[in-house]
């Protein structure tokens, strides 16, 4: 089973600060990788796949990069609706399988 | 406008059996692998399984094989997620989910969530 990493497990940002997350798989995955977002009491949402694709109506301002083991997602300006908890998720091999998730919160 | 919505909150006992249930709508239901995924309380996500109502193709985690059934009735276009004997340990928010890819899958559209209490 490839186990994914997700770092920081938290992170207190001010509104409209560049947000950098980390996701790191136990072994190679290519770009195999999405991201989402769970708002409190809400469902998560699609919002990358391939590693650096948006999901559709995503905004501009979300962007995936990186390949292989190494990862990044970030978000280039906080809005209020961005504080929530981010995870990843690996579909290269079975089972699929999700990082820890990372908490964003309002510092 | 795809749509996922899932069958409302259970209160069970330990030792009770239960089916939640999941429509989809707005795509073509037998074209798309459709699965669940658990979330405990307070916890991240874990995929439990997903199946092709295409031609009944399932796959479960192996956390999770044995322990549940995935079914879908695509006459109705609904998934199914059962239990033949709840545990403490179901007790969670079980998501209703469209798989996007055939090869390679990720989740693309999400239910609203049922909410699974397990308690004596």
């Amino acid at each position: 089973e490839i186990v994914l990493r997700q770092l920081p497990v938290t992170l207190s940002v001010s509104p409209g600060e560049r947000v950098t997350l980390f996701c790191r798989a136990s072994r190679s995955i290519s770009r195999n990788l999405a991201w989402y977002r769970q708002k409190p009491g809400q469902a998560p949402r699609l919002l990358i796949y391939g590693a650096s694709t948006r999901a559709t109506g995503v905004p501009a301002r979300f962007s995936g990069s990186g390949s292989g083991t190494e990862f990044t997602f970030t978000i280039s300006s906080l809005q209020s609706d961005d504080f929530a908890v981010y995870y990843c998720q690996q579909y290269d091999n079975w089972p699929l399988t999700f990082g820890g998730g990372t908490k964003v919160e309002i510092k | 406008e795809v749509q996922l919505v899932q069958s409302g909150a259970e209160v069970k006992k330990p030792g009770e059996s239960l089916k939640i249930s999941c429509k989809g709508s707005g795509y073509t239901f037998t074209s798309y692998w459709i699965g669940w995924v658990r979330q405990m309380p307070g916890k991240g996500l874990e995929w439990v399984a997903i199946m092709y109502p295409g031609d009944s193709e399932i796959r479960y985690s192996p956390s999770f094989q044995g322990h549940v059934t995935i079914s879908a009735d695509k006459s109705i276009s609904t998934a199914y997620l059962q239990w033949s004997s709840l545990k403490a340990p179901d007790a969670a928010m079980y998501y209703c989910v469209r798989v996007f890819g055939s090869a390679l899958m990720w989740f693309d559209y999400w239910g609203q969530g049922t909410l699974v209490t397990v308690s004596s």
